[in-house]
């Protein structure tokens, strides 16, 4: 089955800092993988996704993730991180299996909640 | 424009009242997706519709009835609903169901609250 794990449930960074959400995951066949990221009380804005191609992924307000086959690992990072990136953060996988691939919903990880301190 | 807007932004009913959520996208995405999320955890697919027709439904109890009118509009209309269901829910859209590669855009939510 198709899967993506969140190891940690918070990550704690000081402003100016780079930072790293980690992300694995678990797939039968060619990873469709993205971040989306969750403000208190808002919906879900997508920040990237990997397809195929270069393994460093750049997306919205500075953030990239690198994608290792080897490592099934496709985590998020930043060079330097901002009190407003403190958000939940989601890793998703497409999932290709349950519905024969025709439908493309996404399963989550569980989040990771980005705490930066000035 | 990457907008997928939801109404109202906040619901509170009784478990007797019928009420209805709505989703609005003018993006020309063919798939409409709703999601439920409890809070501190991720969303849970409810129902996919593909070109206006509900193409997954998973599992979830009919009290929960969803409807798309036009390739723009999705509905939840909610029926008899228990405090279990108080949720944010999530409505999402992409370009062409079935993509692979297709990004899910989402909307604000619907925080509900039944009592």
């Amino acid at each position: 089955a198709q899967s993506v794990a969140q190891p940690e449930d918070q990550v704690n960074v000081a402003e100016g800092n780079p930072l790293t959400v980690k992300c694995t995951y678990s797939v039968s066949g060619n990873p469709y993988l993205f971040w989306y990221v969750q403000y208190p009380n808002r919906g879900l804005q997508f920040l990237l996704k990997y397809i195929t191609g270069d393994n460093l992924v750049k997306g919205s307000y500075g953030f990239e993730a690198e994608f290792n086959k080897s490592q099934t690992s496709f985590h998020l990072k930043k060079p330097s991180a901002l009190v407003s990136d403190s958000a939940l953060y989601f890793c998703a996988v497409r999932d290709i299996t349950k519905y024969g691939g025709s439908q493309g919903n996404l399963i989550f990880g569980k989040g990771t909640k980005l705490s930066v301190k000035p | 424009d990457t907008e997928v807007t939801q109404t109202p932004k906040h619901l509170v009913m009784g478990m007797t009242n019928k009420k209805s959520l709505k989703c609005e996208q003018h993006m020309g995405h063919r798939a409409m997706y709703w999601y439920k999320q409890k809070a501190k955890k991720p969303p849970e697919l409810m129902f996919v519709y593909s070109y206006e027709k509900l193409s997954i439904n998973e599992s979830v109890p009919s009290r929960f009835s969803p409807e798309c009118p036009n390739s723009s509009l999705l509905n939840l209309h909610l029926h008899a609903l228990q405090p279990e269901d108080s949720a944010l829910y999530l409505c999402a859209s992409s370009h062409v169901p079935g993509g692979q590669q297709e990004t899910q855009y989402f909307g604000p939510g619907t925080r509900l609250l039944v009592l």
